[in-house]
C-alpha cells in the first residue's frame, strides 16, 4: 500500500539554522509524483515542489532543496539559514498511482517547523 | 497566477444541519478534488471528480457526503447531517490534465459544527 512517513513531528531550530525534514514513502508502482507542501498558521496549502519518478536530480531554489533519493524511497527537504516566516507545518505528498492519471495524493502527518529569532 | 477560489472561509452549523462548501476551480481545469483536515491531522483524499461524475471516493466520504459541479464553473461538496466529527479544514483542489501537471488547491473551508 502506499504510505508517507513523516517522522519528525515537530522541530525547533534557531533562525539561520539549516533544518531538514524527512519524507520516506513507499509505492509498488514505478511512476509516481512527490510533493511538499507549506501550510503556514493561515491554514492553506502552498505548493513547494513536484518530483517525478524518473527525475532523480537535487533541486534547488533560493534557501530550498530537495534530495530524491529511489534507493532509499526518501525525499527530503532542506531548508537553509532558516527564517521565522518559514515556521509551519510541512507535508510531504505521493500521488496514489490507482488514481490513474488523475493521482490522488496520499499525504504524511507533517512536520512542524518552529524558527525562533 | 489562477486560483482556486473557495466560499466561504469559516463556516459554523449545528449538528444535524446540511451544508455547502463551494469552490471555484482554475477554468480550464479538468479533474476536481475535495480533501479533509481534520484539525491538527494530515490532509485526507476525500473525492475525485471528472467529466461530471465521480471517479473515486475514499471510505471517508460516505454517503452523507456528495458533490456535483452544477453550472460548469462551481464545484460543491454536500455533506446532508454534520456531525461533530465532520469539523474540519475542507480543501478543494483542481489539475488540468494529470497530476504531472500539478495541484493547485484552494484555501479552504473551516467547517465548525458545534
Amino acid at each position: 500500500a502506499q504510505k508517507v512517513t513523516q517522522a519528525q513531528t515537530e522541530i525547533s531550530v534557531v533562525e539561520k539554522e539549516d533544518v531538514t525534514l524527512d519524507c520516506v514513502y513507499e509505492t509498488r508502482d514505478t511512476t509516481y509524483y512527490l510533493f511538499w507542501y507549506k501550510q503556514p498558521p493561515s491554514g492553506e496549502l502552498v505548493f513547494l515542489i513536484r518530483r517525478n519518478s524518473f527525475d532523480e536530480q537535487n533541486e534547488i531554489s533560493g534557501r530550498y532543496s530537495w534530495n530524491f533519493q529511489k534507493s532509499t524511497s526518501s525525499f527530503n527537504f532542506t531548508i537553509t539559514a532558516s527564517q521565522v516566516v518559514d515556521s509551519a507545518v510541512y507535508f510531504c505528498a505521493l500521488s496514489d498511482p490507482y488514481g490513474g492519471s488523475q493521482g490522488n495524493l496520499i499525504f504524511g502527518k507533517g512536520t512542524k517547523l518552529s524558527v525562533k529569532p | 497566477e489562477p486560483e482556486v477560489t473557495q466560499t466561504p472561509s469559516h463556516q459554523v452549523t449545528q449538528m444535524g444541519q446540511e451544508v455547502i462548501l463551494r469552490c471555484v476551480p482554475i477554468s480550464n481545469h479538468l479533474y476536481f478534488y475535495w480533501y479533509r483536515q481534520i484539525l491538527g491531522q494530515k490532509v485526507e483524499f476525500l473525492v475525485s471528480f471528472y467529466n461530471n461524475e465521480i471517479s473515486e471516493k475514499s471510505e471517508i466520504f460516505d454517503d452523507q457526503f456528495s458533490v456535483e459541479r452544477p453550472d460548469g464553473s462551481n464545484f460543491t461538496l454536500k455533506i446532508r447531517s454534520t456531525k461533530l466529527e465532520d469539523s474540519a479544514m475542507y480543501f478543494c483542489a483542481s489539475i488540468y490534465l494529470g497530476v504531472g501537471y500539478g495541484y493547485t488547491f484552494g484555501s479552504g473551508t473551516r467547517l465548525t459544527v458545534v
